[in-house]
């Protein structure tokens, strides 16, 4: 059975600050790995991660992955209230003609003024 | 494009009553996912359709739960008779086959008494 790691599960920063959001992974037929931001409603998505050691950057959130050791880190620096989400890793590991994800219980990111 | 559609954005019904959720997926994706999310489990897949067909619904929790597609542009998801541990937001997304981006809905936040 697939399964997705987030550590932590909570993290209380102040503004400024950066933060690391983890996300382990041990999957079958790995395809890719995805990070999404949940506020009040529904994910959006944020980054789609396949090869390793390529970091994808948007504003102040960048993610990398290592397909080798099997994690994916998501930072965010110069963090501001408006962060304040529960962050969602997924990873798609069911090979070719199938296409599910298996998320992660999230890290609550709180970030205070 | 108005995204991924949901109806009704609340419910609130009483235990042995039937409700259905219903989902317009976006236009153009043969894709479309079911999930619930609560605060124990997380987002967990439900069912997922391709070209209007089921194809995996080993994450529907028990009969009581069932889901159609009549066609590409309209799904529903029927949970008969509810009960009080079903309350959770369930989120119908969509993607289209080959990228693996899936957006959701706004979700309908369902509450049994």
């Amino acid at each position: 059975e697939d399964k997705v790691v987030q550590s932590p599960l909570s993290l209380v920063v102040h503004e400024g600050d950066t933060v690391t959001l983890n996300c382990s992974y041990e999957v079958t037929n790995f395809r890719s790995l995805l990070w999404y931001k949940q506020e009040k409603k529904a994910p959006t998505f944020l980054f789609m991660l396949t090869s390793s050691g390529i970091e994808k950057k948007s504003g102040r959130l960048s993610s990398i992955l290592d397909k080798k050791e099997l994690f994916s880190i998501l930072n965010i620096t110069a963090t501001q209230t408006g962060d304040s989400a529960v962050y969602l890793c997924a990873v798609d590991g069911t090979g070719a003609g199938s296409y599910q994800l298996t998320f992660g219980k999230g890290t609550k990111l709180s970030v205070i003024p | 494009d108005a995204g991924v559609i949901q109806s009704p954005r609340h419910e609130v019904t009483e235990m042995g009553q039937e409700v259905t959720l219903r989902c317009k997926p976006i236009s153009g994706h043969d894709y479309l996912f079911w999930y619930r999310q609560t605060m124990m489990r997380g987002l967990e897949l439900l069912i997922y359709f391709n070209n209007n067909v089921p194809i995996d619904d080993s994450g529907m929790p028990e009969d009581r739960f069932s889901a159609k597609m009549p066609n590409a542009s309209f799904s529903t998801l029927k949970i008969q008779p509810s009960e009080p541990r079903d309350s959770a937001v369930y989120f119908c997304a969509s993607r289209r086959g080959a990228q693996e981006t899936q957006y959701f809905g706004p979700g309908t936040r369902l509450l049994v008494l």
